[in-house]
Formats: structure tokens, C-alpha cells, sequence
């Protein structure tokens, strides 16, 4: 069974830094992409950023180009997200999402989800 | 990266069939047959669905359907049954290794 553990959130001031991490088990996890998608509170899903199995490819949003990292160790069976100079509405629900296939070219559909860790940012 | 444009709301009574729609642009929507569906019950995290505009993963219901046209995506639930309340959400690959989300639908069983 593909279990996706989410960590890492928090209160945070506007401007600070906050890592998300994410531990994956029960499938083999060089194998797939992997994405953050977040969801602010009662609003609806935003993706944020993904990465493909090697690392080779990310993909970002606009929205947090330049200030959000993704990143992944395979040896840890984990995903990672950096985020810096973080702003109000970027409070949010953030979920570690796994992807059908390795590549992000094309990105196809996400087929297992974590239960989310919640970041927000407040003064 | 624009969302993708849904009613806020869609409801039917038990045994009905409801239709959302999925609005996007020729760069996303209309570009790829990669429109997912994800149903979202409050608390819960999402779950797909529907894949490549019409096909379901193993385990959904043949009364969810998905299909598209153009721009528009959509999602055809049959024969609705009180769990089929919930939110539902589209999503496409919009290219450069990029995916767009809709507003989500709030999908309510009369």
C-alpha cells in the first residue's frame, strides 16, 4: 500500500523559511515523479511543483517561481520542499502527490496522495 | 497558468445524472488528452477519478464517465448515489512540465 507521510509545517512570519519533507513507502519510489500540490483553506487545489524520477526534470508554478525548491533523495524514499520568502497566501494545506509515471513530459494524473501537512504563514 | 474554469456548484437527485464542466484554453485543455478528474470529500484528500479525459483507475464506479470537446472537459456522474457527494476537481497538463488545476465543483446530492 503507497503511504505518502507529510512533515515539516507550520507557523510561520511572512518572509521566513519553512522545509516540508515527505516519507514514502510501499512502492518503489525511483521509480515515479513526485509533486507538491497545496490547498488553501476552503479553496481549491493549486499544484505547486514536481520532479521527475532522476531529478532531471521540475516543473513549478508561477506563483512560487523563484522562491520554492523541490527536490528528492531516492536513497531516503523522500521528497523535499524548500520554501523561502514565504507571503501570506501561501497558507495552505500542502500535499505530497505521487505521480502514475517518472517523467513530468507529459505530466498524465496523480494516483496516490498524502494527508497533508498545513504552512501558515502569519505575523 | 490560468485555472481551468468550473461551476461552483452542480447537484441532482439519487438515481440522476449531473454533468460538470471543465473550461480551459488550446494550451491545455484543448492541447492534450491529459484532463483528470479528482473527487475530494471534506477532510479527505483527493482521489482520481478519471484519467486521459476518459478512462478510470481500477475500483471507480462505470457511473462516472469523463469526456471532452475543444477546450471543455467533462465529467458525467450516472445513476448519483449520496457518496457521490463532494467536491470535484479537473486538472490538465498545460505543457512545459506544467499542470493547471480547476476551481472545483461542489457536487450536492438533493
Amino acid at each position: 500500500e503507497v503511504q505518502l507521510v507529510e512533515s515539516g509545517g507550520g507557523l510561520v512570519q511572512p518572509g521566513r523559511s519553512l522545509r516540508l519533507s515527505c516519507e514514502a513507502s510501499g512502492f518503489t519510489f525511483d521509480d515515479y515523479g513526485m509533486h507538491w500540490v497545496r490547498q488553501a483553506p476552503g479553496k481549491g487545489l493549486e499544484w505547486v511543483s514536481g520532479i521527475s524520477w532522476n531529478t532531471n526534470t521540475i516543473g513549478q508554478a508561477d506563483s512560487v517561481k523563484g522562491r520554492f525548491t523541490i527536490s528528492r533523495d531516492n536513497a531516503k524514499n523522500s521528497l523535499y520542499l524548500q520554501m523561502n520568502s514565504l507571503r501570506t497566501e501561501d497558507t495552505a494545506l500542502y500535499y505530497c502527490v505521487k505521480d502514475q509515471g517518472a517523467w513530468l513530459a507529459p505530466i498524465n494524473y496523480f494516483d496516490s496522495w498524502g494527508q497533508g501537512t498545513l504552512v501558515t504563514v502569519s505575523s | 497558468q490560468s485555472a481551468l474554469t468550473q461551476p461552483p456548484s452542480a447537484s441532482g437527485s439519487p438515481g440522476q445524472s449531473v454533468t460538470i464542466s471543465c473550461t480551459g484554453t488550446s494550451s491545455d485543455v484543448g492541447a492534450y488528452n491529459y484532463v483528470s478528474w479528482y473527487q475530494q470529500h471534506p477532510g479527505k484528500a483527493p482521489k482520481v477519478m478519471i484519467f486521459e479525459v476518459n478512462k478510470r483507475p481500477s475500483g471507480v464506479p462505470h457511473r462516472f464517465s469523463g469526456s471532452k470537446s475543444g477546450n471543455t472537459a467533462s465529467l458525467t456522474v450516472s445513476g448519483l448515489q449520496a457518496e457521490d457527494e463532494a467536491d470535484y476537481y479537473c486538472s490538465s497538463y498545460a505543457g512545459s512540465n506544467n499542470v493547471v488545476f480547476g476551481g472545483g465543483t461542489k457536487l450536492t446530492v438533493l
